[in-house]
């Protein structure tokens, strides 16, 4: 059971505009900065967004992130094939003093 | 740009040591924290604790009994000791930098078994 709550899975066709959602609580997300991971199979996770809306250098700007209160969203437009992957939220527990993820979302695109 | 290495035995036996070292190459270990995060098979993210290079550390709660991290700046390097290992810990192990976890090592497959 991980501390923060991500669907399972995800799917839209190419082209279209994917919404994947992680939800917390004020201990973790609502009161510090969340990162989203890409991850293939066989390959380390891979940051994608950093302080809850920031792209790390070279990801486009296909992929965007929000928050608000104690969920965040990271939306990817103009879906791609190569978008396909395992995709985590992460931040840090202020109560457990510890670093926790999402249990992760697989996208698919159709 | 800062890279980093497990190493470290593939196959640890039912209730002996897992020990992983991380070499830090292209930057110092003397600044942010360093932590260890494993994925077992089919599963998610399960991040098992950090340490600042001064050495203090945090762990997961529910590893915290049988985990710890230590850090040797001399060689630019910090490691794992998880005791005590079962089949539930066959996972692939990663170590990663700073907080939140950024760059991260390629990860390494430790298989517990006899």
């Amino acid at each position: 059971q991980s501390v923060l709550t991500q669907p399972p899975s995800v799917s839209a066709a190419p082209g279209q505009k994917v919404t994947i959602s992680c939800s917390g609580t004020s201990s973790n997300i609502g009161n510090n900065y969340v990162s989203w991971y890409h991850k293939l199979p066989g390959t380390a996770p891979k940051l994608l967004i950093y302080d809850n809306n920031k792209r790390l250098s070279g990801i486009p700007d296909r992929f965007s992130g929000s928050k608000s209160g104690t969920s965040v969203t990271l939306v990817i437009t103009g879906l791609q094939t190569g978008d396909e992957a395992d995709y985590y939220c992460g931040t840090y527990d202020s109560s457990l003093s510890a670093v926790v993820f999402g249990g992760g979302t697989k996208l698919t695109v159709l | 740009q800062v890279q980093l290495q497990e190493s470290g035995p593939g196959l640890v036996k039912p209730s002996e040591t897992l020990s992983l070292t991380c070499t830090v190459s292209g930057g110092s270990i003397s600044s942010y924290y360093w932590s260890w995060i494993r994925q077992p098979p089919g599963k998610g993210l399960e991040w098992i604790g950090y340490i600042y290079y001064t050495g203090t550390t945090s762990y997961n709660s529910s590893l915290k009994s049988r985990v710890t991290i230590s850090v040797d700046t001399s060689k630019n390097q910090f490691s794992l000791r998880l005791n005590s290992v079962t089949a539930a810990d066959t996972a692939v192990y990663y170590c990663a930098r700073g907080i939140p976890p950024y760059p991260w090592g390629q990860g390494t497959l430790v298989t517990v078994s006899s």
